[in-house]
C-alpha cells in the first residue's frame, strides 16, 4: 500500500482565499483524522471520521475550517478564507478501528497565508 | 483530557552512543505509539506498544501501562535518527479514538 497520500504538499496562498487540502486514507481503515502541528500548539485533532462520518469536529478552530470525506477513500480540508493565522502542517492520518487502532500518517501540507 | 509528558524535551549526543526516551500518561489508555518526526517533518511510525516491550533493530521500547509510562531505547545512535521523538496515546476512556501527542523530544546526533 501507498500509504496515506496528502495533496499538496507544499501551498502559499494569500489571506482570503480558499484553500483545499486533499488526503487519501489507507485502503481498508475505516477512521480518518486530520491532525494541525503548529510550534504553539504542537500536534493537535482538527476532525475525525469513522465510516464517512464526522464523529468530532470539535477541533475544527472555527466556521472557516470545513471537512468533509464523500467516500471512503477520499476527504478535504477547506479553510475558506485563509488568515495568515492558519499557517500549519496539515496532517492526514488514517487507522482500522476493529482492534488494533495503529495510526499513519500523510507527508502533511505545509500551508503558508501571507 | 489526558496529559502526555516527554522528557527530556532535548537531546544531543556523540554518534554510537545510546539513549532512553520518556513519555509519562495521566490516564488509562488502548494505543501508545511513538512516532519519528525527521528532518522532512514526516511522521514515522516506529512502535505501537500500547503494553510490553518490542524491538526493531537497534530501536526497542517498552510500555509499563499500569504504571502509566513507556520508554524508547535507542542505541548506538546515527545522524539519521536526528529529528523530534513522539509519544502519542489514545486514552481508553471517553473520546477513546483520538491520538494525544506529547511535546516531543528533540534529538541531535552529531558525527
Amino acid at each position: 500500500d501507498a500509504g496515506v497520500i496528502q495533496s499538496p504538499r507544499h501551498e502559499v496562498t494569500e489571506m482570503g482565499q480558499e484553500v483545499t487540502l486533499r488526503c487519501k486514507p489507507i485502503s481498508g481503515h475505516n477512521s480518518l483524522f486530520w491532525y494541525r502541528q503548529t510550534m504553539m500548539r504542537g500536534l493537535e485533532l482538527l476532525i475525525y471520521f469513522n465510516n464517512n462520518v464526522p464523529i468530532d469536529d470539535s477541533g475544527m478552530p472555527e466556521d472557516r475550517f470545513s471537512a468533509k470525506m464523500p467516500n471512503a477513500s477520499f476527504s478535504t480540508l477547506k479553510i475558506q478564507p485563509s488568515e495568515p493565522r492558519d499557517s500549519a502542517v496539515y496532517f492526514c492520518a488514517s487507522s482500522f478501528t476493529g482492534g488494533r487502532t495503529e495510526a499513519f500518517f500523510g507527508q502533511g501540507t505545509r500551508l503558508t497565508v501571507v | 483530557g489526558i496529559q502526555v509528558e516527554q522528557s527530556p524535551p532535548d537531546l544531543i549526543l556523540q554518534e554510537g552512543a545510546n539513549s532512553t526516551l520518556r513519555c509519562n500518561f495521566s490516564d488509562s489508555v488502548n494505543n501508545l505509539q511513538w512516532f519519528h518526526q525527521n528532518p522532512w517533518g514526516q511522521l514515522i511510525n516506529l512502535f505501537y506498544i500500547p503494553s510490553g516491550t518490542k524491538q526493531n533493530g537497534r530501536l526497542s521500547a517498552t510500555t509499563v501501562a499500569t504504571e502509566r509510562y513507556s520508554l524508547l531505547y535507542i542505541s548506538s545512535s546515527q545522524t539519521t535518527d536526528s529529528g523530534v521523538y513522539f509519544c502519542a496515546v489514545e486514552n481508553s476512556g471517553g473520546s477513546n479514538y483520538k491520538l494525544t501527542f506529547g511535546k516531543g523530544t528533540l534529538l541531535t546526533v552529531n558525527p
